[in-house]
This record gives C-alpha cells, sequence and structure tokens, in this order.
C-alpha cells in the first residue's frame, strides 16, 4: 500500500526559507503526479503546485510561482517544496499528494507537516 | 474566494440525510472535470471519500453518495453520525486555470 511520509514540523523566521520533503514507499513513484496543498489557520485547502517525477518539469499556482520550488529525486523517491520569502501569513500545515493524473482525486496523503513563521 | 462554492456549514440530528453542495463554472465542473470529496478531520490529513463524482473508495462508508449535474456537485451524507463531524472538500480541475481548484469547505456539524 502506498504512503507519503513527510519531514517533521519547522519553525522559520520571516524572510527565510523552508523545505519540506515527501518520501513515497509502495508502488510506481516516477508516473504519479505529487501535488503540494496547504491549509492555514481558520483556511481552507490550497493548491500549490505539482510535479510528475517522470517529466521533472513543475507546475505551479499563479500565487506562488514567484516562491515556490518542487522538485523530485527519483533515486530517493522523494519530492521537495521549498518556499522562499517566508512571511507570518505562510504559517500553515502543507501536505504532499498523489494522484494519477492532473485532473484526478489525491488518494494518497502525507501526515502534513506544520510550518510556523514566527520572529 | 474559492473557485468553488461550498455553503460554510451543514447540520443534521443522528440519522438524518445531509447534503453538501459544490458549485463551480463552465471551466472546471460544467466542462465535465470530475469532482471529488475529502473529510478532513483536525489535525489528520484529508481523506477521500468520494471520486470521479459518485465513486467510493474502498473501505468507505456506502452512507457516502455523490452525484454531479451541470456545474454543480453534492456530497450526501445519510444515516449521519458523530464521527461524521468533519470539515468536508470539493476539488475539481479548472480548464481556464490549467490548475486543480478546491472549494472553501463544509463544517459539518452532528447536533
Amino acid at each position: 500500500q502506498a504512503h507519503l511520509v513527510q519531514s517533521g514540523a519547522e519553525v522559520k523566521k520571516p524572510g527565510s526559507s523552508v523545505k519540506v520533503s515527501c518520501k513515497a514507499s509502495g508502488d510506481m513513484f516516477r508516473s504519479y503526479v505529487i501535488s503540494w496543498v496547504r491549509q492555514a489557520p481558520g483556511q481552507g485547502l490550497e493548491w500549490m503546485g505539482e510535479i510528475i517525477p517522470m517529466f521533472a518539469k513543475p507546475t505551479y499556482a499563479p500565487k506562488f510561482k514567484d516562491r515556490v520550488t518542487i522538485n523530485a529525486d527519483e533515486s530517493t523517491r522523494a519530492a521537495y517544496m521549498e518556499l522562499t520569502s517566508l512571511r507570518p501569513e505562510d504559517t500553515a500545515v502543507y501536505y504532499c499528494a498523489r494522484a494519477v493524473d492532473v485532473d484526478t482525486s489525491y488518494g494518497v496523503w502525507g501526515q502534513g507537516t506544520t510550518v510556523t513563521v514566527s520572529s | 474566494q474559492s473557485v468553488l462554492t461550498q455553503p460554510p456549514s451543514v447540520s443534521g440530528a443522528p440519522g438524518q440525510r445531509v447534503t453538501i453542495s459544490c458549485t463551480g463554472s463552465s471551466s472546471n465542473i460544467g466542462a465535465g472535470h470530475d469532482v471529488h470529496w475529502y473529510q478532513h478531520l483536525p489535525g489528520r490529513a484529508p481523506k477521500l471519500v468520494i471520486y470521479a463524482n459518485e465513486n467510493r473508495p474502498s473501505g468507505v462508508s456506502d452512507r457516502f453518495s455523490g452525484s454531479k449535474s451541470g456545474t454543480s456537485a453534492a456530497l450526501v451524507v445519510a444515516g449521519v453520525r458523530a464521527d461524521d463531524e468533519a470539515d468536508y472538500y470539493c476539488h475539481s480541475y479548472d480548464s481556464r486555470l490549467s490548475a486543480p481548484v478546491f472549494g472553501g469547505g463544509t463544517k459539518l456539524t452532528v447536533l
């Protein structure tokens, strides 16, 4: 059974960067879509971007495209999301999630990584 | 402002039938893109309860059902129970944005 395991909670200063990892186990990693979705306190789910490891070409939501980098390493079956120029409003739980295609459901989710941005 | 519109909250007494709506537009649900539904409990990862409009993943109770018509979709929880209390999100794809989109979420309260 497929699992996604994310890196641990982070506390960051405004202006700094954070990099969250998402390691996959189970069946094929390279051909699935790995998306990053966040939930800020009291807010809904927000899609940030995605990557298909075998193509290694990420797609970003316009809101984040200047600050986010998503990549994947097939050899370690891990995907990464780096967010720069952090602001307090980036405080959120960040999830990776897996889909078969860009317009299909997310059947597998990571456990979430809490990122707190505070001075 | 979410691309897909959901009511902020719904409620029902135990055993009642509760419906959560998800309204989109001609560039997402109305364009024929599938709608998926997730149950989200505090401190947990979202859980897929309906995929491709009306299909239940293995292990999800048959009390959950989904439908889609035109530019809208709905999640029905029949015989609602206390452990159904959660936030529910709809999710689809938007052709104009070329991106997945979520609804704002609906809090289901069991009275």
